[in-house]
């Protein structure tokens, strides 16, 4: 199947630095990718929708100037945490979805990040 | 928007059987999905069911839809120690995004 490769799985920053995330789709083209956040026990909530040549769509309360993402390539996109704070500490993972495909959205490994 | 509801816990013992419930009220979701997540990983999709379907089984897993009630369930037959994880349905929102329900968490006793 598909893969979706996230780099880092894990990351520790000091609180006020910013922190990259990268999602690659390995052996297919995704025009559409999702970023998602699950704090611990809880389930994935949809931050935005990272699409390729064109401004990411954010979900109400997500920060854009906080959280930036770009998707210049149709295998690439990234997400970063801008001036991070304790609060920011979560799970953060990316789906990509398969344009020849529409059945299914493949997940990255996901990216643990803590801040200190 | 789409809303999504699982019970959170289920206990089973090894060799039984498990079944994983969840609601939805997006009734316009063309597919449904489970995926599974263990400690500290990322979403493994398990399976998936068009929305035009009653059943699909793979395996182990056979998934119900019963649309009129919006209700998903996920059969894990001869369940085993290894499928203990965190269980999540999912549906499309309109945008093509996932909307997860809250999880079960799926304990499987020796």
């Amino acid at each position: 199947g598909a893969v979706v490769s996230q780099h880092p799985s894990r990351v520790i920053c000091k609180s006020g630095t910013s922190v990259k995330i990268e999602c690659r789709s390995l052996d297919f083209q995704a025009t559409t990718m999702f970023w998602y956040r699950q704090f611990p026990k809880q389930s994935l909530m949809l931050m935005a929708t990272s699409n390729e040549g064109s401004k990411a769509t954010y979900e109400q309360g997500v920060e854009k100037d906080k959280f930036l993402i770009n998707h210049a390539s149709l295998t690439l996109s990234t997400l970063t945490v801008t001036s991070a704070h304790p609060e920011d500490s979560s799970f953060y993972i990316c789906s990509a979805e398969d344009r020849g495909k529409n059945t299914e959205a493949f997940f990255g490994q996901g990216t643990r990040l803590t801040v200190v | 928007g789409e809303d999504v509801e699982q019970s959170l816990f289920l206990s089973v013992r090894e060799g039984d059987s498990s079944v994983i419930n969840c609601t939805y009220t997006d009734s316009s979701s063309t597919y449904l999905y489970w995926y599974k997540q263990e400690p500290g990983a990322g979403l493994q999709l398990l399976t998936y069911i068009f929305s035009n379907m009653d059943m699909k089984q793979d395996q182990r897993l056979t998934v119900l839809l019963n649309k009129k009630d919006k209700h998903l369930s996920l059969r894990i037959a001869d369940t085993q120690t290894g499928d203990s994880a965190i269980y999540f349905c999912a549906g499309h929102t309109g945008r093509r995004a996932l909307t997860f329900g809250s999880g079960t968490r799926l304990q499987v006793q020796p």
